[in-house]
């Protein structure tokens, strides 16, 4: 399969400890999304790269959440302190270099914080 | 971000054409219109884009007003396997989603 994979598919963690994601994105994509989703509501757009470069980054980004794509490749969310509110459902996604390219989205990661 | 509007929900019966609408009135001239389906526990799927004229392939069919203020998505013969969220969105360098369209499918 090459498609976007995302580990863990599941993920519980207590209510102050850090968590962090994986992405890796179809081989030839330059671009990565992160995106958050809650029950009932539409991904939220988080963050993108293009290669390694964080482009641009949504005001629901708290300093709690950081992502990295160091070589371009797959990418890392993490999550430090965790709140109840951060559960949801990370999506991660990847694209060509073109604006009009279509996303290709993962599974997500479900996160539930207790 | 330019806005786009869908009822929430829809329905169809199987082996009938379904068309979804979606409004997007503040629409610029570089927006292309995509849209996305979302499968229950899955990520959204790409259905289909396209920027000023109607657009065709395997899985849907684009229809795009003159103006460009909204548009139809459109499922030739709906399965059961169709019904998912269905969402309309504008593009520039990143995708924002609203609520979509929550299409049933009856057999």
């Amino acid at each position: 399969d090459t498609g976007v994979s995302q580990n863990p598919r599941h993920k519980i963690t207590k209510r102050g400890q850090n968590v962090t994601f994986r992405c890796d994105p179809i081989s030839e994509h330059n671009r990565l999304y992160w995106y958050r989703q809650t029950l009932g509501q539409g991904p939220e757009f988080l963050t993108y790269f293009q290669n390694e470069a964080q482009l641009e980054k949504s005001r629901l980004l708290s300093d709690r959440f950081s992502a990295e794509r160091p070589k371009g490749s797959f990418s890392t969310l993490e999550i430090q302190r965790t709140e109840q509110g951060d559960s949801a459902m990370y999506l991660c996604a990847s694209s060509l270099d073109a604006d009009s390219s279509p996303l290709h989205f993962g599974n997500g990661t479900r996160l539930t914080v207790t | 971000d330019a806005k786009t509007t869908q009822p929430n929900s829809m329905e169809s019966n199987e082996e009938e054409p379904v068309h979804l609408p979606c409004n997007h009135s503040t629409i610029s001239g570089t927006d292309y219109i995509h849209w996305y389906r979302q499968l229950p526990s899955q990520g959204p799927e790409y259905v289909i884009h396209g920027l000023t004229s109607n657009v065709n392939n395997r899985m849907a069919s684009l229809a795009i007003a003159e103006d460009r203020k909204s548009s139809t998505l459109i499922l030739h013969r709906a399965t059961l396997r169709d019904a998912a969220v269905y969402y309309c969105i504008l593009n520039t360098d990143k995708l924002i989603f609203g609520t979509g369209t929550r299409l049933q499918v009856f057999p």
